[in-house]
Formats: C-alpha cells, structure tokens, sequence
C-alpha cells in the first residue's frame, strides 16, 4: 500500500512564525501536491509538483512556498504564519498519469494564534 | 470556469440504498472520481470513471454522463461505517493530475 506521511498531526504556532509541515511518500510517485481544507470550501490546492525541484501555483500559493529536493519528499513552508492559514493541511501523491488516484496523507491541523 | 454542484447533507438507512449525485462545469474534461472522507481522516480513493456508463465496485458504483455533465455515487447495503463524506473531483486535464473538488456531500447512515 502507497504510504504518505506527514511529519505532524497536529501544530499550534504564532502569527509570524515561520513554519515548515513535511511530507514523505514510499511509492515513488512523480507529483506531489500540498492541499488545504476548510469547512464549506472543500479542498484547494496550493501548490504541486510533478518532477524534483519543479513546482507548479495552485489556487491559493499566497503565503507560501514548497521544497522538493527528493523524489519522496515535499515540504510546505509559511513564511510568516497568520492566523487565515489556520486549516487542516494534506499532503498527497500520484503517479503522473491521468487516471491515477491520489494518495493522501493523514493530515496536519495548523493552529495560528 | 470550474464548478461542481453535489449536495451539503444526506441520511439514509442502515442496509439501504442511496444515491449521491454530482453535476459539474469544467472547462476541460478527462474523467470524475469520487473520495471517501471519513471525520479527521485523509480522503480515499472509491472510483474512477473517464467513459459514460456504470462501474460497480462491491457495494459501491458509480456512474457518468458526460454530454450531461453528471455523475453518481451509488451505495448499497448501507453500513454505519459508511458515515462520511463523499467527494465529487474532476480532472480537467493536463499532464499533472490537477483536480477540481466538489465541497462534499455529508452521508449519515441511522440504524
């Protein structure tokens, strides 16, 4: 079974902090994806990445930024954490083919006060 | 522009049937899957449909129309452990998997 690991479950920080949240998956899949969700807006991308050091804007890139220096691994940095990106942040992986299914992670829950 | 419409909320019956369905506007088309999201958990992956038709899975199937934009998730023999949400995604196209997601639909299976 495809496994996608974020680093925490759950995160509380303060607003202007810089924050970094993990991801690791074990399949080798080419795209990554770092996605928020919050009641009534269901999932937004924030961004992707379909190779090693390439990255791609989603919906909503302002406030952050991604690494992607391993196949395996991508990480969502907040430059300066406010309190609107408070949110449950997930993680998931696919192959690069059009039907391929994404595989998420557990989840982080970011606290910004 | 990108829209998919699937409703807030439904309940239904322990070993029921019920029906889930998902009417979307995309500017590109190239298959609909539907996720599972149980409360606090990741989503998971149910079912994929790219041609018109049903596909059955188990107890679950789901079905598409593409000239009509349309699409259903089909549960049978419903259990409780079927309390979920049940997302509609589309995929528009392109060469990396960016997907469109509906808000959910908030299924709760009553003994």
């Amino acid at each position: 079974d495809v496994k996608v690991t974020q680093s925490s479950r759950y995160l509380v920080k303060r607003t202007g902090e810089k924050v970094f949240l993990e991801c690791v998956q074990d399949m080798d899949h080419e795209n990554m994806f770092w996605y928020r969700q919050d009641p009534g807006l269901g999932l937004r991308l924030i961004y992707f990445s379909y190779d090693v050091k390439m990255k791609e804007k989603g919906d909503i890139p302002e406030g952050y930024s991604v690494s992607r220096e391993k196949k395996e691994r991508f990480s969502l940095i907040l430059e300066s954490a406010s309190t609107n990106q408070t949110s449950m942040y997930l993680c998931a992986s696919s192959h690069g083919t059009s039907d391929s299914p994404l595989h998420f992670g557990n989840g982080t829950r970011l606290t910004v006060t | 522009g990108q829209n998919i419409d699937q409703p807030t909320e439904m309940t239904a019956t322990e070993g029921a049937i019920v029906q889930i369905n998902c009417t979307y506007q995309t500017s590109g088309f190239n298959g609909l899957f539907w996720y599972q999201q149980h409360a606090g958990e990741a989503p998971t992956f149910l079912s994929y449909n790219v041609l018109d038709g049903l596909e059955e899975k188990g107890r679950f199937s789901s079905f598409l129309s593409r000239s009509k934009g349309y699409s259903y998730l089909l549960l049978k023999e419903l259990q409780m452990k079927d309390s979920a949400s049940y997302l509609c995604v589309t995929y528009p196209g392109g060469a990396t998997n960016k997907l469109i997601f509906g808000t959910g639909t908030l299924l709760a299976v009553q003994p």
